[in-house]
C-alpha cells in the first residue's frame, strides 16, 4: 500500500545513455513533483506538474524530460547521461495547498 | 522565501523530549513554518506546520515565538526512530511547489 512509489530504486548506468525513472502514487493527488538531491544533500524542486499540467519547471537542462501520462503517474527521462546527474531523485505527490509525500528515492550513479 | 538558519547536530538521549530550534527573523507575514524530516535512506516526511499559532499533532509540537521570528519543534519523547535530519523550512500560500530544504538539523537520539 505504499503511497508513492518509485522505480528503480538504484540505477547504475554510463554516460551518454538514456534512462527513465518512473513514479506513481495511489493517494488521489493532482499535483505531482520530482526532486534532486545532490551528494551535499540539498534538495532542490525540478519539475511540478497539476493534472498531468507542467506546472514548474526550474533550472533544469532539456535533457531531462518529465512525462505525465495519467495523473497519477509522473515519469523522468533523461537523455545523454553525465557524471554530474549523479544523485538521488525523489518523486513527491500533494493535494493543492497541502504537504507533500515522497517517495523513497532513486539513487542515479553514472559512471 | 525567507531563509532559515539550524544547528547542523543535536543528541538526545532516548525518551527524553528533543527540542530543534529554528531562527528565521525574515519571515513575512504570509509565510508558513513547515517541518519535514529525512531518515537515512528515505525521501522526507512531513511533520507538522504553522502561521503563528502552536501547533499539535500525532507526531510533534511545534512552538512559534509571538513576533514569529523563530520556532521549536518538540518531539515530546524520542525514540531512535527519531533520528533523521530534520529541516524547518518557511513557505508562503500553503503553495509547497517551491518548497526548499537547506541542510537541517542532524538529530541523533542516543539509546
Amino acid at each position: 500500500d505504499t503511497a508513492v512509489s518509485q522505480t528503480p530504486k538504484y540505477l547504475v548506468t554510463q554516460m551518454g545513455n538514456d534512462k527513465s525513472i518512473k513514479c506513481e502514487q495511489n493517494l488521489g493527488h493532482d499535483t505531482m513533483y520530482w526532486y534532486k538531491q545532490d551528494s551535499k544533500k540539498f534538495l532542490k524542486i525540478m519539475f511540478s506538474y497539476n493534472n498531468k499540467e507542467l506546472i514548474i519547471n526550474e533550472t533544469v537542462p532539456n535533457r531531462f524530460s518529465p512525462k505525465s501520462p495519467d495523473k497519477a503517474h509522473l515519469n523522468l527521462h533523461i537523455n545523454s547521461l553525465e557524471l554530474g546527474d549523479s544523485a538521488v531523485y525523489f518523486c513527491a505527490s500533494s493535494h493543492p495547498f497541502s504537504p507533500l509525500h515522497f517517495g523513497n528515492g532513486t539513487r542515479l550513479t553514472v559512471t | 522565501d525567507a531563509k532559515t538558519t539550524q544547528p547542523p547536530s543535536m543528541d538526545c538521549a532516548e525518551g527524553r523530549a528533543a527540542n530543534l530550534p529554528c531562527n528565521h527573523s525574515t519571515i513575512s507575514g504570509n509565510e508558513y513554518v513547515y517541518w519535514y524530516r529525512q531518515i537515512h535512506s528515505q525521501g522526507p516526511q512531513y511533520i507538522i506546520h504553522g502561521l503563528k499559532n502552536n501547533e499539535t499533532n500525532e507526531m510533534a509540537s511545534l512552538i512559534i515565538t509571538e513576533d514569529r521570528k523563530s520556532s521549536t519543534l518538540i518531539l515530546p519523547h524520542a525514540t531512535l526512530r527519531d533520528t533523521a535530519v530534520y529541516y524547518c523550512i518557511v513557505l508562503a500560500n500553503f503553495g509547497n511547489e517551491k518548497l526548499t530544504f537547506g541542510t537541517g538539523t542532524r538529530l541523533t537520539i542516543i539509546p
